[in-house]
């Protein structure tokens, strides 16, 4: 199975704030790697697919980056909905495996 | 518009078979490239894929589950099922469908339905 670590496992950012969010793949993942955001009693929401396509209706902010092992989710100009869970995953082989999830806070 | 849902026990026993049932609309599993999986995520932990069953009824597994799990579909192709035997309490956990299509990611998601494992 591809193992993905995906870090920070905590982050705080204030409204307006750019942060990022990395994942890395125990092997290489070519560029099926896909970013989620989920919030309390709501749906799991794609952002970003094949590493940087963004997702119908994923706003302009969100940006994904990387190929082969190590990839990056970028959110900038933090807005108040942003704050959540993420996830990453890979989709280019089965079993797809998922990282560990990353905490966005409000500072 | 695709919708997907969950349904299944609520509760059941250690070493009972889990059945689930995925409904979904808005979109034909006998469409070329449409792939409905299972994943699951117990109680403040990450999210686990489990299997998945393809337009063309081909079925894939996590092998670490793999001896467990069976995921068919219904001939309609609007009902994805997943059974699990011999649960435990590790597997207690909310349970979700989701969709992909091709080789993208799970564009939609059902809201998972939980599942506890208590005697």
């Amino acid at each position: 199975d591809v193992q993905m670590t995906q870090s920070p496992s905590n982050l705080a950012a204030s409204p307006g704030e750019s942060v990022s969010i990395n994942c890395k793949a125990s092997k290489s993942i070519s560029k099926y790697l896909a970013w989620y955001q989920q919030k309390p009693g709501k749906a799991n929401k794609l952002l970003i697919y094949s590493g940087s396509t963004l997702q119908s209706g994923t706003p302009s902010r969100f940006s994904g980056s990387g190929s082969g092992t190590d990839f990056t989710l970028t959110i900038r100009n933090l807005e108040p909905e942003d704050f959540g869970l993420y996830y990453c995953q890979q989709h280019n082989e089965y079993p797809f495996t998922f990282g560990s999830g990353t905490k966005l806070e409000i500072k | 518009q695709v919708t997907l849902k969950e349904s299944g026990p609520g509760m059941l026993q250690p070493s009972k078979t889990l059945s689930l049932t995925c409904s979904f609309s808005g979109f034909s599993l006998s469409t070329s490239g449409m792939v409905v999986s299972w994943i699951r995520q117990p109680s403040g932990k990450s999210l686990e894929w489990l299997a998945a069953i393809d337009w063309d009824g081909d079925k894939y597994y996590n092998p670490s589950l793999k001896s467990r799990l069976t995921v068919s579909k219904d001939t309609s192709n609007t009902q994805v099922f997943l059974k699990i035997t011999s649960v435990d309490t590790a597997d207690t956990a909310t349970y979700y469908c989701a969709r992909s299509r091709d080789h993208g990611g799970f564009a939609y998601w059902g809201q998972g339905t939980l599942v506890t494992v208590s005697s």
